[in-house]
Protein backbone atom coordinates (compact mmCIF):
# COMPACT_ATOMS: atom_id res chain seq x y z
CA UNK A 1 0.00 0.00 0.00
CA UNK A 2 0.78 3.79 0.01
CA UNK A 3 3.58 5.08 2.73
CA UNK A 4 3.81 8.74 3.03
CA UNK A 5 6.95 9.66 5.05
CA UNK A 6 6.70 13.26 7.00
CA UNK A 7 9.62 15.29 8.14
CA UNK A 8 10.54 16.92 10.88
CA UNK A 9 8.61 15.39 13.64
CA UNK A 10 8.96 18.76 15.08
CA UNK A 11 10.19 22.07 13.87
CA UNK A 12 11.01 25.27 16.10
CA UNK A 13 11.14 28.50 14.56
CA UNK A 14 11.19 32.33 16.06
CA UNK A 15 8.60 34.27 14.80
CA UNK A 16 8.87 36.07 11.01
CA UNK A 17 10.86 33.54 9.82
CA UNK A 18 10.17 30.63 7.02
CA UNK A 19 9.04 27.06 7.82
CA UNK A 20 9.37 24.08 5.40
CA UNK A 21 7.99 20.71 6.12
CA UNK A 22 8.63 17.67 3.61
CA UNK A 23 6.33 14.45 2.40
CA UNK A 24 7.56 11.18 0.62
CA UNK A 25 5.46 8.87 -1.23
CA UNK A 26 5.73 5.47 -2.74
CA UNK A 27 2.16 4.95 -5.03
CA UNK A 28 3.29 6.87 -8.25
CA UNK A 29 -0.82 6.82 -8.98
CA UNK A 30 -1.17 9.10 -5.94
CA UNK A 31 -2.67 12.25 -7.49
CA UNK A 32 -4.17 14.38 -5.15
CA UNK A 33 -1.74 15.85 -1.82
CA UNK A 34 -3.49 17.97 0.78
CA UNK A 35 -2.27 19.43 3.82
CA UNK A 36 -4.50 19.92 7.28
CA UNK A 37 -4.08 21.56 10.26
CA UNK A 38 -4.83 20.14 14.26
CA UNK A 39 -4.77 22.88 16.54
CA UNK A 40 -4.26 22.04 20.19
CA UNK A 41 -7.36 20.06 21.02
CA UNK A 42 -9.54 20.80 18.33
CA UNK A 43 -10.07 19.27 14.86
CA UNK A 44 -7.78 18.85 11.76
CA UNK A 45 -8.86 20.97 8.96
CA UNK A 46 -7.69 21.35 5.26
CA UNK A 47 -5.39 24.43 4.51
CA UNK A 48 -3.94 23.67 1.26
CA UNK A 49 -4.37 21.00 -1.48
CA UNK A 50 -2.54 20.19 -4.58
CA UNK A 51 -3.51 18.13 -7.31
CA UNK A 52 -0.94 16.24 -9.82
CA UNK A 53 -1.11 18.25 -12.99
CA UNK A 54 0.13 21.54 -10.82
CA UNK A 55 3.80 21.90 -9.53
CA UNK A 56 3.46 25.14 -7.16
CA UNK A 57 0.27 26.59 -5.36
CA UNK A 58 0.36 29.28 -2.92
CA UNK A 59 -2.60 31.00 -0.47
CA UNK A 60 -1.28 34.15 1.03
CA UNK A 61 1.71 33.00 3.03
CA UNK A 62 1.38 28.93 2.43
CA UNK A 63 2.32 27.26 -0.55
CA UNK A 64 2.88 23.67 -1.38
CA UNK A 65 5.00 22.18 -4.19
CA UNK A 66 5.14 19.17 -5.83
CA UNK A 67 7.47 17.15 -7.24
CA UNK A 68 6.10 14.14 -9.08
CA UNK A 69 8.97 12.27 -10.18
CA UNK A 70 10.85 12.17 -6.80
CA UNK A 71 7.58 11.85 -5.21
CA UNK A 72 7.94 14.44 -3.09
CA UNK A 73 5.65 17.53 -1.93
CA UNK A 74 6.27 20.46 0.49
CA UNK A 75 4.77 22.67 3.29
CA UNK A 76 5.96 26.02 2.77
CA UNK A 77 4.82 28.80 5.68
CA UNK A 78 6.77 32.23 5.10
CA UNK A 79 6.70 35.20 7.65
CA UNK A 80 5.64 32.49 10.42
CA UNK A 81 3.22 33.81 13.42
CA UNK A 82 2.62 32.10 16.87
CA UNK A 83 -1.19 31.49 15.74
CA UNK A 84 0.65 28.71 13.33
CA UNK A 85 1.55 26.77 16.01
CA UNK A 86 -0.24 23.59 15.19
CA UNK A 87 0.41 20.26 14.45
CA UNK A 88 0.15 19.86 9.62
CA UNK A 89 -0.43 16.46 8.30
CA UNK A 90 0.16 15.76 4.94
CA UNK A 91 -1.58 13.02 2.82
CA UNK A 92 -2.15 11.61 0.18
CA UNK A 93 -4.94 10.21 -2.32
CA UNK A 94 -4.06 6.22 -2.23
CA UNK A 95 -6.01 4.36 -5.10
CA UNK A 96 -5.46 1.07 -3.72
CA UNK A 97 -9.38 0.68 -3.34
CA UNK A 98 -11.98 1.18 -5.48
CA UNK A 99 -12.58 4.94 -5.14
CA UNK A 100 -9.38 6.17 -2.81
CA UNK A 101 -8.72 7.10 0.41
CA UNK A 102 -6.61 9.86 1.85
CA UNK A 103 -3.60 8.35 3.65
CA UNK A 104 -1.60 10.61 5.64
CA UNK A 105 1.79 11.28 7.19
CA UNK A 106 2.93 11.06 11.20
CA UNK A 107 2.71 14.78 11.18
CA UNK A 108 4.88 17.56 12.11
CA UNK A 109 4.86 19.62 15.44
CA UNK A 110 5.47 23.36 14.72
CA UNK A 111 6.23 25.81 17.61
CA UNK A 112 6.63 29.79 16.57
CA UNK A 113 8.19 31.39 19.18
CA UNK A 114 7.09 35.08 19.97
CA UNK B 1 -24.47 23.93 8.42
CA UNK B 2 -23.86 21.58 11.67
CA UNK B 3 -20.30 20.21 11.32
CA UNK B 4 -19.70 16.19 11.57
CA UNK B 5 -20.89 15.50 15.36
CA UNK B 6 -18.87 12.49 17.35
CA UNK B 7 -20.51 10.75 20.12
CA UNK B 8 -19.54 10.01 22.82
CA UNK B 9 -17.01 12.86 23.00
CA UNK B 10 -14.67 10.38 26.33
CA UNK B 11 -15.37 7.17 27.20
CA UNK B 12 -13.37 4.45 29.62
CA UNK B 13 -13.42 1.10 29.24
CA UNK B 14 -11.67 -1.87 30.36
CA UNK B 15 -9.57 -4.46 28.63
CA UNK B 16 -12.00 -7.02 27.00
CA UNK B 17 -15.03 -4.94 26.55
CA UNK B 18 -16.59 -3.62 23.22
CA UNK B 19 -17.07 -0.17 22.39
CA UNK B 20 -19.05 1.58 20.02
CA UNK B 21 -19.02 5.12 18.62
CA UNK B 22 -21.40 7.02 16.22
CA UNK B 23 -20.39 9.69 13.85
CA UNK B 24 -23.06 12.14 11.97
CA UNK B 25 -21.94 13.40 8.72
CA UNK B 26 -22.62 17.32 7.50
CA UNK B 27 -26.05 17.41 5.41
CA UNK B 28 -25.53 16.27 2.23
CA UNK B 29 -22.18 14.09 2.65
CA UNK B 30 -22.88 10.73 1.74
CA UNK B 31 -19.30 9.58 2.37
CA UNK B 32 -17.82 8.70 5.90
CA UNK B 33 -13.81 7.96 7.10
CA UNK B 34 -12.64 6.55 10.27
CA UNK B 35 -9.47 7.64 11.36
CA UNK B 36 -7.30 6.50 14.41
CA UNK B 37 -5.35 8.90 15.97
CA UNK B 38 -2.38 8.43 18.37
CA UNK B 39 0.71 10.48 19.14
CA UNK B 40 3.39 9.76 17.10
CA UNK B 41 1.40 7.50 14.75
CA UNK B 42 -0.51 10.06 13.43
CA UNK B 43 -3.79 9.42 11.61
CA UNK B 44 -4.22 5.57 10.67
CA UNK B 45 -7.16 5.01 8.36
CA UNK B 46 -9.53 2.49 9.40
CA UNK B 47 -12.45 2.21 6.50
CA UNK B 48 -14.73 4.45 4.72
CA UNK B 49 -18.30 3.60 4.00
CA UNK B 50 -20.61 5.20 1.14
CA UNK B 51 -24.26 4.43 0.56
CA UNK B 52 -23.53 2.08 3.18
CA UNK B 53 -21.37 0.36 1.57
CA UNK B 54 -17.53 -0.25 2.72
CA UNK B 55 -15.56 1.29 0.10
CA UNK B 56 -12.24 0.90 1.82
CA UNK B 57 -10.34 -0.67 4.46
CA UNK B 58 -7.32 0.31 6.39
CA UNK B 59 -4.68 -2.57 7.91
CA UNK B 60 -6.04 -3.24 11.20
CA UNK B 61 -7.91 -6.22 12.81
CA UNK B 62 -11.28 -7.53 12.59
CA UNK B 63 -11.92 -6.50 16.24
CA UNK B 64 -12.25 -2.89 14.45
CA UNK B 65 -15.46 -2.58 12.00
CA UNK B 66 -18.01 0.06 11.09
CA UNK B 67 -21.21 0.19 9.34
CA UNK B 68 -23.18 2.86 7.89
CA UNK B 69 -26.85 3.78 7.94
CA UNK B 70 -28.89 4.79 5.26
CA UNK B 71 -29.12 8.61 6.55
CA UNK B 72 -25.46 8.39 5.98
CA UNK B 73 -24.91 8.38 9.76
CA UNK B 74 -21.92 5.60 10.85
CA UNK B 75 -21.05 3.83 13.52
CA UNK B 76 -17.59 1.93 14.33
CA UNK B 77 -17.23 -1.10 17.12
CA UNK B 78 -14.56 -1.99 18.78
CA UNK B 79 -14.56 -5.48 20.26
CA UNK B 80 -12.07 -7.27 22.78
CA UNK B 81 -10.59 -3.71 23.55
CA UNK B 82 -7.14 -3.48 24.17
CA UNK B 83 -4.91 -0.87 26.04
CA UNK B 84 -3.06 -0.36 22.93
CA UNK B 85 -7.10 1.26 21.31
CA UNK B 86 -6.39 3.95 23.35
CA UNK B 87 -6.62 6.91 20.89
CA UNK B 88 -8.82 9.47 19.29
CA UNK B 89 -10.93 8.34 16.84
CA UNK B 90 -11.84 10.76 14.15
CA UNK B 91 -14.65 10.83 12.15
CA UNK B 92 -14.70 12.55 8.49
CA UNK B 93 -17.34 13.05 5.80
CA UNK B 94 -16.90 14.23 2.38
CA UNK B 95 -19.12 14.99 -0.40
CA UNK B 96 -18.35 11.84 -3.27
CA UNK B 97 -15.45 12.70 -5.55
CA UNK B 98 -15.88 12.23 -8.95
CA UNK B 99 -12.00 11.57 -10.80
CA UNK B 100 -11.21 15.21 -10.50
CA UNK B 101 -13.02 15.86 -7.41
CA UNK B 102 -10.73 16.13 -4.65
CA UNK B 103 -13.09 15.23 -1.89
CA UNK B 104 -11.70 17.35 1.15
CA UNK B 105 -12.54 15.85 4.48
CA UNK B 106 -14.57 17.77 7.13
CA UNK B 107 -13.44 16.15 10.72
CA UNK B 108 -15.38 16.11 13.26
CA UNK B 109 -14.21 16.65 17.09
CA UNK B 110 -13.25 12.52 17.88
CA UNK B 111 -14.25 10.39 20.23
CA UNK B 112 -11.35 9.77 22.87
CA UNK B 113 -11.21 6.28 24.52
CA UNK B 114 -9.09 4.99 26.89
CA UNK B 115 -8.97 1.44 27.65
CA UNK B 116 -7.12 0.59 31.45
Amino acid sequence: GENVEQHPSTLSVQEGDSAVIKCTYSDSASNYFPWYKQELGKRPQLIIDIRSNVGEKKDQRIAVTLNKTAKHFSLHITETQPEDSAVYFCATKYYGGSQGNLIFGKGTKLSVKP
Amino acid sequence: KAGVTQTPRYLIKTRGQQVTLSCSPISGHRSVSWYQQTPGQGLQFLFEYFSETQRNKGNFPGRFSGRQFSNSRSEMNVSTLELGDSALYLCASSLPGLSLNTGELFFGEGSRLTVL
